[in-house]
């Protein structure tokens, strides 16, 4: 099965500051990478995705970039904001309506 | 949209209890998933329906557990007897299962305490 892999596992940056997480997969047929942010109490939410078809998406803010050759795509929090500070979830899917691989996460802190 | 709804939002019980989760997904979604979150393991998939019929439950830890989903619009997830291991936030997702719509769409969770 699919193997997802996050890095780092905790990461704290200044407010203003960029934040990089990454994700590695061992599946070459997963083709569909959700971000999930998830604050305390609260269930993940999603927010940003990329297909394999695209190289990168950008939203505000975030972006994610998605490198299929090296079967790896990561997430990108330009200006940094306290309210940023959360942990971020990057999963995998082989296919529509099959299941999530979910990474570890990454306990992000953006200080102010 | 409401989004997904879980209940009870917290429970506590006693080893040996029964404990019965419930989900509602979001309506129109034909894929459920039941997920359970702890600092040791992350994000668990547990089982996931597709049109109300369960297609992997693979992730469901033992014989104590089971899930059922009797109609689009209702799911349950119940553990006879629970013990203290099981203690953990549980979380239930939804999603449309239509190429280019995969985003699962998650509950606010159910903390369980099994004392």
């Amino acid at each position: 099965g699919e193997n997802v892999e996050q890095h780092p596992s905790t990461l704290s940056v200044q407010e203003g500051d960029s934040a990089v997480i990454k994700c590695t997969y061992s599946d070459s047929a997963s083709n569909y990478f959700p971000w999930y942010k998830q604050e305390l109490g609260k269930g993940p939410q999603l927010i940003i995705d990329i297909r394999s078809n695209v190289g990168e998406k950008k939203d505000q803010r975030i972006a994610v970039t998605l490198n299929k050759t090296a079967k790896h795509f990561s997430l990108h929090i330009t200006e940094t904001q306290p309210e940023d500070s959360a942990v971020y979830f990057c999963a995998a899917s082989i296919r529509t309506g099959n299941q999530f691989y979910f990474g570890t996460g990454t306990s992000l802190t953006v200080i102010p | 949209d409401a989004g997904v709804i879980q209940s009870p939002r917290h429970e506590v019980t006693e080893m040996g209890q029964e404990v019965t989760l419930r989900c509602k997904p979001i309506s129109g979604h034909n894929s459920l998933f039941w997920y359970r979150q702890t600092m040791m393991r992350g994000l668990e998939l547990l089982i996931y329906f597709n049109n109300n019929v369960p297609i992997d439950d693979s992730g469901m830890p033992e014989d104590r557990f089971s899930a059922k989903m009797p109609n689009a619009s209702f799911s349950t997830l119940k553990i006879q007897p629970s013990e203290p291991r099981d203690s953990a936030v549980y979380f239930c997702a939804s999603s449309l299962q239509v190429a280019g719509l995969d985003t699962q769409y998650f509950g606010p969770g159910t903390r369980l305490t099994v004392l």
